[in-house]
């Protein structure tokens, strides 16, 4: 079994809808959760991160961190198909910066 | 702010063959991490440098690859011999903080994608 397991799509979605990106994961000792988005060709950038449980909204984003579940998410409103990418859930252990990726999803939106 | 700079961005090369890639972090940085990316999956960190000391290299197969960091800025990574499963991505980041801390976020560059025939 992977530490961290995501979905790898792709996910084709209408401009406008909300999308939502899942990961699961076996490792409880995970504090840091992260959100990176790949465009085609380039480095991941970070979107998101989170400490332990809880919500965090940014604009258009907002990540989800269930640890009770071990389960993460991020939400796109009204997406664009600037959105258009793959995005990559991360996560580490407390006080290292190790960080263990998913697959990766990939986000189509269309016009 | 200049992003990480990596070289070359391509590379074909037949099994057997050496390669080495070449990365340039942000100035500034005290940590530099290299990662393999196979298509369809997401980063694996291959080596951590924190100035031009490592960190982790547990997961560098330690027989055919090699990284330096030489002054605490550039750095290098090596394959010799290389073999067909090494085709994949390889990606620079650089972080700031110099040690392990919340929200240390690593910056990537465009990554250099290598070809093994």
């Amino acid at each position: 079994q992977k530490e961290v397991e995501q979905d790898p799509g792709p996910l084709s979605v209408p401009e406008g809808a909300i999308v939502s990106l899942n990961c699961t994961y076996s490792n409880s000792a995970f504090q840091y959760f992260m959100w990176y988005r790949q465009y085609s060709r380039k480095g991941p950038e970070l979107l998101m991160y989170t400490y332990s449980s809880g919500n965090k909204e940014d604009g258009r984003f907002t990540a989800q961190v269930d640890k009770s579940s071990k389960y993460i998410s991020l939400f796109i409103r009204d997406s664009q198909p600037s959105d258009s990418a793959t995005y990559l859930c991360a996560m580490s252990l407390y006080n290292t910066d190790k960080l263990i990726f998913g697959t990766g999803t990939r986000l189509q939106v269309f016009p | 702010e200049a992003g990480v700079a990596q070289s070359p961005r391509y590379k074909i090369i037949e099994k057997r063959q050496s390669v080495a890639f070449w990365c340039n972090p942000i100035s500034g940085h005290a940590t530099l991490y290299w990662y393999q990316q196979i298509l369809g999956q997401g980063p694996k960190l291959l080596i951590q440098f924190q100035n031009n000391g490592v960190v982790d290299d547990s997961q560098l197969p330690k027989d055919r690859f090699s990284a330096e960091r030489l002054k605490g800025v550039d750095s290098t990574l090596k394959i010799q011999p290389a073999k067909l499963e090494d085709s994949a991505v390889y990606l620079c980041a650089s972080s700031f903080r110099l040690a392990a801390h919340l929200g240390n976020e690593q910056f990537f560059g465009p990554g250099t994608r290598l070809t093994v025939l």
